[in-house]
């Protein structure tokens, strides 16, 4: 199994500020990459595919990059709507796909 | 709209049998892929399992010979039934709709979700 790996798993931060989560493969994934935002009580939306390609409707201060084992999320001015967890799924292996265990992003 | 409506969810024994639905709106499930994912309390997201339009299954190790999955075209519904539960399948229970993308495919929509509880 191809295991994903989030950093950091809570992260603390104001309005406005740049925040950037990382999501580590176990092996090569290419560039199968999605990332999702949850809030409390809500399923999962999904924000990029293809490691960099925002989905429609996801307000473009979402970005995502890497290739291969190591991708990262950021948010270039956090809102106040973005506090949630954050999630990274790996595609490479499909069907059996993998989620990392999740960052929360707090209000600081 | 493209819409995900779970049910069935609730309190079963250990041991004991509980079937999950996905009414789908705004899509054919039987010409997409279709897939359930879990989510025990405060934990992360844990595949469960997928049907590919041609109707090919796969579950999850952790779920293998106690769920299965199935569709009913005519009534556009997805189904998870779950035998032999156990306290650790407790757990809200996502149905997703899933976008082909080359090599795989990830979810592009998702159910509200519906919660199972294992307990005696």
């Amino acid at each position: 199994d191809i295991q994903m790996t989030q950093s950091p798993s809570t992260l603390s931060a104001s309005v406005g500020d740049r925040v950037t989560i990382t999501c580590r493969a176990s092996q090569s994934i290419s560039s199968w990459l999605a990332w999702y935002q949850q809030k409390p009580g809500k399923a999962p939306k999904l924000l990029i595919y293809k490691a960099s390609s925002l989905e429609s409707g996801v307000p473009s201060r979402f970005s995502g990059s890497g290739s291969g084992t190591e991708f990262t999320l950021t948010i270039s001015s956090l809102q106040p709507d973005d506090f949630a967890t954050y999630y990274c799924q790996q595609y490479n292996s499909y069907p059996w796909v993998t989620f990392g265990q999740g960052t929360k992003v707090e209000i600081k | 709209e493209v819409q995900l409506v779970e049910s069935g969810g609730g309190l079963v024994q250990p041991g004991g049998s509980l079937r999950l639905s996905c009414a789908a709106s705004g899509f054919t499930v039987s010409s997409n892929y279709m897939s359930w994912v879990r989510q025990a309390p405060g934990k992360g997201l844990e595949w469960v399992s997928v049907i590919y339009s041609g109707g090919s299954t796969y579950y999850a190790d952790s779920v293998k010979g106690r769920f299965t999955i199935s569709r009913h075209n005519s009534k556009n519904t997805l189904y998870l039934q779950m035998n032999s539960l156990r306290a650790e399948d407790t757990a809200v229970y996502y149905c997703a709709k899933l976008r082909s993308d080359g090599s795989g495919s990830y979810y592009n929509v998702w159910g509200q979700g519906t919660l199972v509880t294992v307990s005696s």
